[in-house]
């Protein structure tokens, strides 16, 4: 089982809409959630950053994390062409190394 | 400010040869992360790499190795190539061992045939 599961998709949206993306993780020593975007031929960015259980909204994004349930959601809301890209879930104990999910590609429809 | 520099972008090699990537670290960080990133799949940690010693290793096997050098910057080298190396390799800068956000170049493609 991996330490962080992530649907590859892809993830086909209108302009304009809700998106929802999700992970689960097994590592119950996780302490911090991320998302990073990977743009095609680029390398990740981080888009969110959280620590433990909770929500963080910045701008038209929302992280959500879900210990109980480890449980991990990334949502944007209104959509824009831009946003396609590679969404990547990460956690990590506050070690030195980042256990990253597939990813899920996103494209969004003009 | 200047991010993650890497070279080369793409390479090919064939099975059984060597190779070395190099990574600049964004100004003001001591430390280096490598990633590989499969087809398909996210990256994977290899090894960090903090004043100049290795602080940390994934399950990748010795053929996998690393340097860095005082200006912080960083090789990765492998050997005895093999099909399946074939992938995005990633280097992530930081400042200090915690990776809180890791700064990640945009990676050289490696093509083993």
């Amino acid at each position: 089982q991996k330490e962080v599961e992530q649907d590859p998709g892809p993830l086909s949206v209108p302009e304009g809409a809700i998106v929802s993306l999700n992970c689960t993780y097994s590592n119950s020593a996780f302490q911090y959630f991320m998302w990073y975007r990977q743009y095609s031929r680029k390398g990740p960015e981080l888009l969110m950053y959280t620590y433990s259980s909770g929500n963080k909204e910045d701008g038209r994004f929302t992280a959500q994390v879900d210990k109980s349930s480890k449980y991990i959601s990334l949502f944007i809301r209104d959509s824009q062409p831009s946003d396609s890209a590679t969404y990547l879930c990460a956690s990590h104990t506050g070690g030195f190394k980042t256990i990253f999910g597939a990813g899920t590609r996103l494209f969004v429809k003009a | 400010e200047t991010g993650v520099t890497q070279s080369p972008t793409h390479l090919i090699k064939t099975r059984g040869q060597q190779v070395t990537l190099r990574c600049s670290s964004q100004s003001g960080h001591n430390t280096v992360s490598w990633y590989q990133q499969a087809l398909g799949q996210g990256p994977q940690f290899i090894f960090q790499y903090y004043r100049e010693e290795e602080n940390g290793r994934g399950n990748f096997p010795p053929r996998f190795s690393g340097l860095q050098f005082p200006n912080y910057s960083s090789e990765l080298n492998v050997n005895a190539l093999e099909l399946d190396d074939s992938a995005l390799y990633l280097c992530a800068s930081t400042a200090g061992t915690w990776t809180g956000e890791l700064f990640f170049g945009e990676g050289s493609r490696l093509t083993v045939l």
